[in-house]
């Protein structure tokens, strides 16, 4: 079985300030791992994903998120917030089908990210 | 290239009805999967399918059914709506193979039931 936990379902941080999101995942066998990202009556877009290999993974729009096994963790950081991150941020955790292909993701309640001016 | 297509956007049904909502995939994706995302909350796992087969199933009752055509796209099938069946429902597409977990979502079919 799994899970995805995300302290906090709002963060606010000023524009330009470093955003930090934080999820803690529960796994049986090793994770594939996954940031969202979803604007206001949109779909969800993948930011980043970690499967294998590098621990520190880079996504889109100059976010990052690192996989501690140990913590059994995978926070999401953006150096300096800009106004356009606003929106909900989900993480969620897969693992590998025996079939090949891939588990339904398992989603956290989701972050509400608030930028600041 | 289009990505992945749902409708209809907005649909509301009452109680006891039955709804479809329609899928179509993105170019080059074989995997169709479903998801239910309530208000506030993150999305849940319906199904997913593959070759035209349920291949994995989320915990949901049997009143939710799908099903996959030849050419990948899918429907959703809810049967003796509830209250507590409103939500966004989301279509996500994938690649069978080392793509297989990168998913492409839809903009979802919102469900208001009454």
């Amino acid at each position: 079985a799994q899970s995805v936990t995300q302290l906090g379902s709002h963060v606010s941080v000023s524009e330009g300030a470093l955003v930090l999101l934080r999820c803690n995942y529960s796994s049986s066998v090793p994770p594939y791992l996954f940031w969202y990202v979803q604007y206001p009556n949109q779909g969800l877009q993948l930011l980043l994903k970690y499967t294998t290999g590098a621990t520190l993974v880079k996504g889109i729009n100059g976010f990052e998120a690192e996989f501690k096994k140990s913590e059994t963790s995978f926070h999401l950081t953006k150096p300096s917030a800009h106004m356009s991150d606003a929106a909900e941020y989900f993480c969620a955790v897969s693992g590998l089908y025996s079939g090949g292909g891939a588990d339904g993701l398992t989603f956290g309640k989701g972050t509400h990210l608030i930028i600041q001016p | 290239d289009a990505g992945v297509t749902q409708s209809p956007t907005h649909l509301i049904k009452t109680r006891g009805q039955q709804v479809t909502l329609r899928c179509s995939p993105k170019s080059g994706h074989d995997t169709v999967s479903w998801y239910q995302q309530a208000l506030g909350q993150g999305p849940q796992f319906i199904f997913q399918y593959y070759e035209e087969e349920e291949r994995q199933r989320g915990n949901f009752p049997d009143r939710f059914s799908g099903h996959q055509f030849p050419n990948y796209s899918s429907e959703l099938n809810v049967n003796a709506l509830l209250l507590g069946d409103s939500a966004l429902y989301l279509c996500a597409s994938s690649k069978q193979g080392a793509g297989a977990n990168v998913l492409t979502f839809g903009a979802g079919s919102r469900l208001t039931v009454l």
